[in-house]
């Protein structure tokens, strides 16, 4: 059965450094998402992309954040400058056309930020 | 704004038993979907079962089941025969057509074998 796949799984990082963290969606799919969840609290949407840009980011997404669809299999978010706060589990999901279809989660990569 | 509740931040139950998570939302959308994950300690997101809004009929899957009442806004989880491996963090999800899913908080539930 096809699955999302995620890169690392764990990324420990300095405060102040870059990290990419990697997506492979199915591969029939289009649209792309990015949730995110600290440490016991619940899910939270970051950016949603479609037709390689962004349909939809919310406010956690800010400049330090982006989107990249590089090659066509793969699916990146990029840190640009880590914080403490960013310590959380970063989940990719994916999803065909069609309003009845439903999202596919990757198995999350935990960043660690010291 | 969509918004997701869940009231109970934790539940238990004996395994076997029933159980039953509550979840209201708010929207002002008619056509939407509603969603129940599952999250076990490995933190991956396992979704349970599915709701079209448009659909009257309650979804089940196996020993899970929902009780929609979409004029009262309500989603809840029924658990039937509840075993061991149940026990995880279920959370609540909306989602109208192409957008994001918005979560409810989460309600940790443990079986008491």
């Amino acid at each position: 059965e096809p699955e999302v796949t995620q890169t690392p799984s764990h990324q420990v990082t300095q405060m102040g450094q870059e990290v990419i963290l990697r997506c492979v969606p199915i591969s029939n799919h289009l649209y792309f998402y990015w949730y995110r969840q600290i440490l016991g609290q619940k899910v939270e949407f970051l950016v949603s992309f479609y037709n390689n840009e962004i349909s939809e980011k919310s406010e956690i997404f800010d400049d330090q954040f982006s989107v990249e669809r590089p090659d066509g299999s793969n699916f990146t978010l990029k840190i640009r400058s880590t914080k403490l706060e960013d310590s959380a589990m970063y989940f990719c999901a994916s999803r065909d056309l069609g309003r009845d279809n439903e999202q596919f989660f990757g198995p999350g990569t935990r960043l660690t930020v010291l | 704004a969509q918004t997701v509740t869940q009231s109970q931040p934790e539940m238990s139950v004996q395994e076997a038993e029933t159980v039953t998570l509550s979840c209201t939302y708010d929207t002002s959308e008619s056509d939407y979907y509603l969603f129940w994950y599952k999250q076990p300690p490995s933190r991956q997101m396992i979704l349970v079962i599915r709701q079209e809004a448009y659909k009257q009929q309650n979804a089940t899957e196996n020993r899970f089941s929902v009780n929609f009442q979409k004029a009262a806004k309500s989603f809840s989880l029924k658990i039937s025969d509840s075993q061991l491996g149940d026990a995880a963090m279920y959370f609540c999800a909306y989602r109208v057509l192409n957008e994001k899913l918005t979560f409810g908080t989460g309600t940790r539930l443990t079986i008491i074998p």
